[in-house]
């Protein structure tokens, strides 16, 4: 089952902040966040392990609430460069605690940052 | 730098032929990926390999078949490909164990089949 990302779609000018979610209807091992330019492959940004475990990169942030099984991506002050399409990629928590091995990834947010 | 390649950037296709779509990485990674990509839908799991000659089947298996017979090496193929099969195909690699490493990307292969 895929996670459910929101907003579809966000428009921002230069500087401004943007969160996108990511949620999951079944226990998570862990998330991870991919950016795609238009026409180029996805491009890693970051993976969060733990229950509320906080990520950033640049000022790209992350976190993951473990008991709500959602993640939120925090991009601040943006730049042009932000521009592009944000996926979510959750792998499942089995019941021994593990995870299964797949990467199961959202419909995607298409961020615009316009000067 | 990792490197994960797909044979053919764009390719048409007519309805009922048999089309590959081929993938290698160079990193020597265990586990490898396909997946579609279609418009509001997202990245959707088509199988995946976690060894030469293993398999799995992702979320959207039907229509679809795999095959790994080296390592680096991953194949996707469309036994009959119908019209609904037009899409963007991305192949992926990641290194075995927990599944909390990067996983690598193609710049994928827009196939249209008409």
């Amino acid at each position: 089952q895929q996670p459910v990302q929101s907003p579809q779609a966000v428009i921002l000018r230069e500087g401004e902040d943007a969160v996108i979610n990511c949620s999951s209807s079944k226990a998570l091992y862990s998330v991870h966040w991919y950016r795609q330019k238009h026409g180029e492959a996805p491009v890693f940004l970051m993976i969060l392990l733990k229950g509320g475990e906080q990520k950033g990169h640049d000022k790209i942030s992350a976190s993951f609430n473990e008991k709500k099984q959602q993640s939120s991506l925090y991009l601040t002050a943006s730049q042009l460069s932000y521009s592009g399409t944000y996926f979510c990629g959750t792998v499942r928590l089995n019941a021994g605690g593990t995870s299964y091995g797949k990467l199961t990834f959202g419909q995607g947010t298409i961020l615009t940052v316009h000067p | 730098d990792v490197k994960v390649t797909q044979s053919s950037r764009y390719l048409v296709k007519r309805t009922g032929e048999k089309v590959f779509l081929e993938c290698v990485q160079d990193m020597d990674h265990e586990n490898m990926f396909w997946y579609r990509q279609d418009p509001g839908l997202g990245l959707r799991l088509i199988y995946f390999s976690y060894d030469v000659k293993m398999k799995e089947k992702g979320d959207i298996p039907e229509g679809y078949s795999v095959s790994r017979e080296k390592k680096e090496r991953f194949s996707l193929i469309l036994e009959s490909a119908s019209t609904n099969q037009t899409s963007m195909y991305l192949c992926a690699s990641r290194r075995g164990g927990p599944p909390s490493s990067i996983q690598y990307f193609g710049a994928g292969t827009r196939l249209s089949v008409l």
